[in-house]
């Protein structure tokens, strides 16, 4: 079974603070993605990565950066957190076929 | 531009009973099609994917979906609901490339009553 780790559950920040969104996944999976969930609006893609050191924006990436060194790990970066970004962070890989496997999500909290 | 809707926000249906989330999305080409699950606290579950063939396509847990291009829709059936499947419910459209990149629905969160 594909795993993809979200490194926390629960985190909370302080405005102004750089955070550090970490998942990893154990499949060699080519294609990594960013999420945030928020009521009503679904999943929007932050970032998307389809190899080590590639990345594309995706449809929010204002206030975000990302990082992928290595093929399982990438990273999404809140270069300096704002309470707009209190969000559920969702982080998936995706093989060859077009079914994405999710990790278990960071529900992020900025204050 | 691609799109998702999911006309429903909330169902709330009695264990037992039939259930059918409506799905339509907005795509040009012939889309690839999937309904996600996610239960309190979780991430998201593949249900099920259409991307040819017959239109009539079977996933885990008992459910299914029927994909209808003349309606641009893509309704998650199950013919009788367990209380365990209260949770949440994304219907996606996969974007053409190779980025593998999915567009979702809003989401609609099943309640069953008992």
């Amino acid at each position: 079974d594909v795993k993809v780790t979200q490194s926390s559950r629960y985190l909370v920040k302080r405005t102004g603070e750089k955070v550090f969104l970490e998942c990893v996944q154990d499949m060699d999976h080519e294609n990594m993605f960013w999420y945030r969930q928020d009521p009503g609006l679904g999943l929007r893609l932050i970032y998307f990565s389809y190899d080590v050191k590639m990345k594309e924006k995706g449809d929010i990436p204002e206030g975000y950066s990302v990082s992928r060194e290595k093929k399982e790990r990438f990273s999404l970066i809140l270069e300096s957190a704002s309470t707009n970004q209190t969000s559920m962070y969702l982080c998936a890989s995706r093989p060859g076929s077009w079914a994405q496997h999710f990790g278990d999500g960071t529900r992020l909290s900025i204050l | 531009a691609q799109s998702v809707t999911q006309p429903d926000i909330h169902i709330t249906v009695s264990e037992g009973a039939s259930l059918e989330l409506r799905c339509n999305y907005s795509y040009g080409a012939t889309p690839y099609l999937f309904w996600y699950v996610q239960s309190p606290g979780q991430g998201l579950q593949l249900l099920l994917k259409y991307f040819s063939g017959d239109t009539l396509v079977q996933g885990i847990k008992g459910f299914e979906a029927e994909f209808k291009r003349s309606q641009s829709s893509f309704n998650l059936r199950k013919p009788s609901v367990h209380w365990s499947d209260a949770a949440e419910y994304f219907c996606a459209v996969g974007v053409s490339g190779n980025t593998g990149k999915l567009i979702f629905g809003q989401g609609t969160t099943l309640q069953v009553k008992p």
